[in-house]
């Protein structure tokens, strides 16, 4: 099976700007979640989308957006980006279910710097 | 509330036997991960445990005292590849989401 796969693995955006990242998650998997990663900090949750709905939200700002499409495929957007927003995004996928034993499989992540 | 405890760095030497202690406070249980993550990669699933007691998996095994909200991870045979961050998530019951530590950065010594 093929794992989770992110695009763009690089990124570099310029204040203000907007950014779009992508998450293909392992096949058969429901379950979509985003984090943020800056440098010697742990893993921030931003949010999770089971079957295309919002299932849970971390505590970032409005300007992070996301979403999950039919084929489980999922998109995060952050708009107006700021310096603070450079980091290693990561999109880990479980599922096919809700089951508590299912496992969070991490793709590679898109290290995002912003100018 | 919801909290992870876990040490910030541990260092260890090359052959020896180290264990992570990862403490725990949900509001509903529902299962508890450890991740390893090398530096600049993304984390990789260790273990899962659920019930009380060890889990073990060659040099790795993981421990789990629901009643104390404890679990540690201990590694055997260290060896310089171990070098990592090592992450503890909780499962929470209301919600399915996972509850994760700020990691562990193990530095193995020759």
């Amino acid at each position: 099976k093929a794992g989770v796969t992110q695009t763009p693995r690089y990124l570099i955006k310029t204040r203000g700007q907007q950014v779009t990242l992508s998450c293909s998650p392992i096949s058969g998997h429901r379950s979509v979640s985003w984090y943020q990663q800056t440098p010697g900090q742990g893993l921030q949750f931003l949010f999770e989308y089971f079957s295309e709905t919002q299932r849970n939200k971390g505590n970032f700002p409005g300007r992070f957006s996301g979403r999950q499409f039919s084929n489980s495929r999922s998109e995060m957007n952050v708009s107006t980006l700021e310096l603070g927003d450079s980091a290693l995004y990561l999109c880990a996928s479980s599922g096919p279910g809700q089951q508590t034993t299912d496992t969070q499989y991490f793709g590679p992540g898109t290290r995002l710097t912003v100018l | 509330g919801q909290n992870i405890d876990q040490p910030t760095e541990m260092t260890a030497t090359e052959g020896a036997i180290v264990q992570i202690n990862c403490t725990y406070q949900t509001s509903g249980f529902n299962g508890l991960f450890w991740y390893q993550q090398h530096a600049g990669e993304a984390p990789t699933f260790l273990s899962y445990n659920v019930l009380d007691g060890l889990e073990e998996k060659g040099r790795f095994s993981s421990f789990l005292s629901r009643s104390k909200g404890y679990s540690y991870l201990l590694l055997k045979e260290l060896q310089m590849k171990d070098s990592a961050s090592y992450l503890c998530a909780v499962r929470d019951r209301s919600n399915y989401q996972l509850i994760w530590g700020a990691g562990t950065k193990l530095i193995i010594k020759p």
